[in-house]
């Protein structure tokens, strides 16, 4: 079992839908978990990060935590076509950054 | 606030052949990463750097594979011989002291092995 699973995707979202993204994770001790953005051919670029269990926002997107069922989800609202990239969920533990293979999204104008 | 610096930004080599990177981190960033990202994968750790110190090289294939953080500043990664599955994008990320969850990653080099 992958210790960061995500649906690789592609999701496919209409231009000012909301675009839901989730993921699990395997290690029940994980503390720290992230959202990444990364457009092709460029680096990995982080958009959000959560440590406590209920939500977290930053203006269109918005974090979700549920440590007792091991999972993560990002929403990102009013979605734009700019929005379009993969979206890597990644878990600290002990300062290593593991991640999942990532959700690819697509936002059609 | 100048990013991470890595160059090449893109090799191609032949099989057995030796090749290096290079990545310059954050001014201030003590904590130093080289990660490795096949494509449609997330990025994997090879090796982290607390100023000069590996602290974490599980993941690196000593075989191959060596880095180096001198001066606990600039690093090198380098693979010694290549093969044909080394071909991927070699990223460097770099954190302030103390706050490994704010990694900032660099470019990266696209190694091709032919």
């Amino acid at each position: 079992q992958k210790e960061v699973e995500q649906n690789s995707g592609p999701l496919s979202v209409p231009e000012g839908a909301i675009a839901s993204l989730n993921c699990t994770y395997s290690d029940r001790g994980s503390q720290s978990f992230f959202w990444y953005r990364q457009y092709s051919g460029k680096s990995p670029e982080l958009i959000m990060f959560i440590y406590s269990n209920g939500d977290k926002e930053d203006g269109r997107f918005t974090a979700q935590l549920n440590k007792a069922s091991q999972y993560v989800s990002l929403l990102i609202r009013d979605s734009q076509p700019s929005d379009s990239a993969t979206y890597l969920c990644a878990v600290n533990d002990r300062g290593d950054m593991r991640f999942g293979a990532g959700t690819r999204l697509t936002v059609k104008p | 606030e100048a990013g991470v610096v890595q160059s090449p930004r893109y090799k191609i080599i032949e099989k057995k052949q030796p090749v290096a990177f290079w990545c310059n981190p954050i001014s201030g960033h003590n904590t130093l990463y080289w990660y490795l990202q096949n494509l449609g994968q997330g990025p994997e750790l090879l090796i982290r750097y607390e100023n000069e110190e590996a602290v974490d090289d599980s993941q690196l294939p000593k075989d191959r594979f060596s880095a180096e953080r001198l001066k606990g500043v600039d690093s090198t990664l380098k693979i010694q011989p290549a093969e044909l599955g080394d071909s991927a994008v070699y990223l460097c990320a770099s954190s302030p002291r103390d706050r490994y969850n704010e990694q900032f990653f660099g470019p990266g080099t696209r190694l091709t092995v032919l």
